[in-house]
């Protein structure tokens, strides 16, 4: 079975440059989520979607930052423009909404010069 | 917002030993999961609990759902090197904003 599929697995960009992060989730899964993951901060939840709309983006740290999905088998992060505070490992989960438990893809690692 | 206090923060144990790992919140959660997370990689279900008391095996793994739903507990049993990474408790309080909420996190070391 395909899990939560993220791209790039890595990403290295310089100050001000624009980022998108890409997420397929589980195919059925109707709840989306994005999530950073800092040493200091842990696991922060950023945003998150049931069937396509976005329902909390109150972690979302500033306007900087804003997501998309456009259909239920794609979600984008985007980052512009990116600033060196943003490195960070940027997980997306899906699940099947509800309490349901989620399953995360495996990151992707941004580093921001 | 809702925080989860989750203890100890690392562990350095033999391979071969028996561990345990909690998370406390002040607020009720009715949902608590567990995962693995490794290195380089996002975190992995291991363990979810639904009912108030409940208590759920996953082989060498098992996990509680504190009857006041205000805390959970992680043991594993005869260790292994494998069982190295992170353990993340994380929950779900209800109402009608689904947000997963996690702990810090339990570093643990296994020695062979």
């Amino acid at each position: 079975d395909a899990g939560v599929i993220q791209s790039p697995r890595h990403e290295v960009t310089e100050m001000g440059q624009e980022v998108t992060l890409r997420c397929k989730p589980i195919s059925g899964h109707n709840s989306l989520f994005w999530y950073r993951q800092t040493m200091m901060r842990g696991l922060e939840l950023l945003i998150y979607f049931n069937n396509n709309v976005p329902i909390d983006d109150s972690g979302m740290p500033e306007d900087r930052f804003s997501a998309k999905m456009p259909n239920a088998s794609f979600s984008t992060l985007k980052i512009q423009p990116s600033e060196p505070r943003d490195s960070a490992v940027y997980f997306c989960a899906s699940s099947f909404g509800g309490n349901s438990p989620l399953h995360f893809g495996n990151g992707t690692r941004l580093t921001v010069t | 917002g809702q925080q989860l206090n989750q203890s100890p923060q690392s562990m350095f144990i033999q391979e071969g030993e028996d561990v345990s790992m909690n998370c406390t919140s002040s607020s009720i959660f009715n949902t608590w999961l567990w995962y693995k997370q490794d290195p380089g990689e996002g975190p992995v279900l291991l363990i979810a609990l639904y009912k108030a008391g409940e208590l759920t095996s996953n082989g060498r793994l098992t996990a509680q759902f504190g009857i006041t739903r205000k805390d959970s507990f992680l043991n594993i049993s005869a260790s292994i090197p494998s069982d190295v990474g992170i353990y993340f408790c994380a929950g779900f309080s209800g109402g009608s904003n689904y947000k997963l909420t996690f702990g810090k996190g339990t570093l643990l070391t296994v020695n062979p």
